[in-house]
């Protein structure tokens, strides 16, 4: 089975340009994430999506960033105008609830500079 | 927010050594989960272990929830175990990751 597709891979932009990232989760996973990781820090949870819902985007940066999920199928995370401190891997996964628990599948990650 | 600490944060094996990762959190847990974070920086999960045990290979995963630890064994590791190890929690719906074991396994 494929896995949760992701790109640009990198992405190099200066401060105040505008950069969107995709994500393709697993066929069949109604549930999507975003994920901001800074260099030596855990993940932290930008939006999950059930469907093309959002369930909780408590911490996305409404001002700057965005995202949607395209007829519950793919994503796009968009940020604009970007800031240094934005500068991260940007991990999206998808999962799957099954009778022993949750698992989360992630994708490689968008490595984002911002200069 | 739920709070997630995890000890050591960095660990140094020779192969063959085993391990324990500890993971403290703060508050009652619907959901755990263990990570595995390679070099490259691919996230793999290890297990879902909100409470009890699961084992798979070498490695073996224990959550007390009652006293809101939870426990990631090693055995026997390998060079390939290197990377970081992360757990999730959370009690409602946002994973809430901790800062991680760094692991380095020497030959």
């Amino acid at each position: 089975e494929a896995g949760v597709a992701q790109s640009p891979r990198y992405k190099i932009i200066e401060k105040r340009q505008s950069v969107a990232f995709w994500c393709n989760p697993i066929s069949g996973h109604a549930t999507l994430y975003w994920y901001q990781q800074i260099l030596g820090q855990g993940p932290k949870l930008l939006i999950q999506f059930q469907n093309n819902g959002v369930v909780d985007d408590s911490q996305l940066p409404k001002d700057r960033f965005s995202a949607e999920r395209l007829k519950g199928v793919d994503s796009t995370l968009k940020i604009q105008p970007a800031k240094l401190e934005d500068s991260a891997v940007y991990l999206c996964a998808s999962s799957l609830w099954l009778a022993g628990g949750e698992t989360q599948y992630f994708g490689p990650g968008t490595r984002l500079l911002v200069l | 927010g739920i709070q997630v600490e995890q000890s050591p944060p960095d660990l140094i094996l020779q192969e063959g050594a085993n391990s324990t990762l500890r993971c403290n959190f703060s508050d009652s847990v619907n959901n755990l989960q263990w990570f595995h974070q390679n070099p490259w920086g691919q996230l793999i999960n290890l297990f879902y272990i909100p409470s009890g045990t699961k084992q798979n290979g070498r490695l073996s995963a224990t959550t007390v929830a009652t006293e809101r630890y939870s426990l990631l064994y090693i055995s026997s590791s390998q060079t390939t175990d290197s990377g970081v190890y992360f757990c999730a929690v959370d009690s409602g719906y946002a994973l809430n990751f901790g800062k991680g074991t760094s692991l380095l396994v020497t030959p």
